[in-house]
């Protein structure tokens, strides 16, 4: 009974296309979170969501759009893939932004 | 966000005790200590925080300095599945809007069977 759940677990794409990641939590949070670890290992904020408001956006390009049509739900878009953007992307819920987040497996793309 | 500072690796023998350190010298008044570990090939896992007076879990124990300018994350006595990076992080209370943990570059511990 997974709390945090992405999918896929691996996407493997070529440059220029446009693919999805989606992500459910079903612990009744209300803040949801994307987060990029890179081929260094940092792990890094994206985008954080409050009842399904963006209320975090670090600097990231325009190709990466987040949707949560639900407060279980906030899924990243990304358009236009590109070689840099090949990393491992974990979703993430909290309740109230403070209490301790809960991360999912991750999901690990791949540009070619 | 203030910085927190970790040795890059540590090894430990197992079934002993493990204390990892952390120094967070400009904390704030209202930040509270967050430890989380991401074992390998899996997503970050919660460990434990505190604020102030030490605290203890199922998972572990968190000794925070009396000027709260370090801390140590004890694992009580390690085995092989608690081989992962840790990480200590500093979440503010006071900063609505942007609620999130900023995670620096850990501490790699290796358990010695």
């Amino acid at each position: 009974d997974t709390a945090v759940s992405q999918t896929p677990k691996y996407l493997v794409t070529q440059m220029g296309n446009d693919k999805s990641i989606k992500c459910e939590q079903n612990l009744g949070h209300d803040t949801m979170y994307w987060y990029k670890q890179d081929s260094k290992k940092f792990l890094k904020i994206m985008f954080s969501y409050n009842n399904k408001e963006l209320i975090i956006n670090e600097t990231v390009p325009n190709r990466f759009s987040p949707k949560s049509p639900d407060k279980a739900h906030l899924n990243l878009h990304i358009n236009s893939l590109e070689l840099g953007d090949s990393a491992v992307y974990f979703c993430a819920s909290s309740l109230g932004g403070r209490t301790e987040a809960f991360f999912g497996q991750g999901t690990r793309l791949t540009v070619v | 966000d203030a910085k927190t500072t970790q040795p890059n690796s540590m090894e430990s023998n197992e079934e002993e005790p493990v204390h990892l350190p952390c120094n967070h010298s400009t904390i704030s008044g209202t930040d509270y200590i967050h430890w989380y570990r991401q074992l390998p090939s899996q997503g970050p896992e919660y460990v434990i925080h505190g604020l102030t007076s030490n605290v203890n879990n199922r998972m572990a124990s968190l000794a925070i300095a009396e000027d709260r300018k370090s801390s140590t994350l004890i694992l009580h006595r390690a085995t092989l599945r608690d081989a992962a990076v840790y990480y200590c992080i500093l979440r503010p209370t006071l900063n609505f809007g942007n609620e999130k943990l900023t995670f620096g570059t850990g501490t790699r511990l290796t358990i010695i069977p």
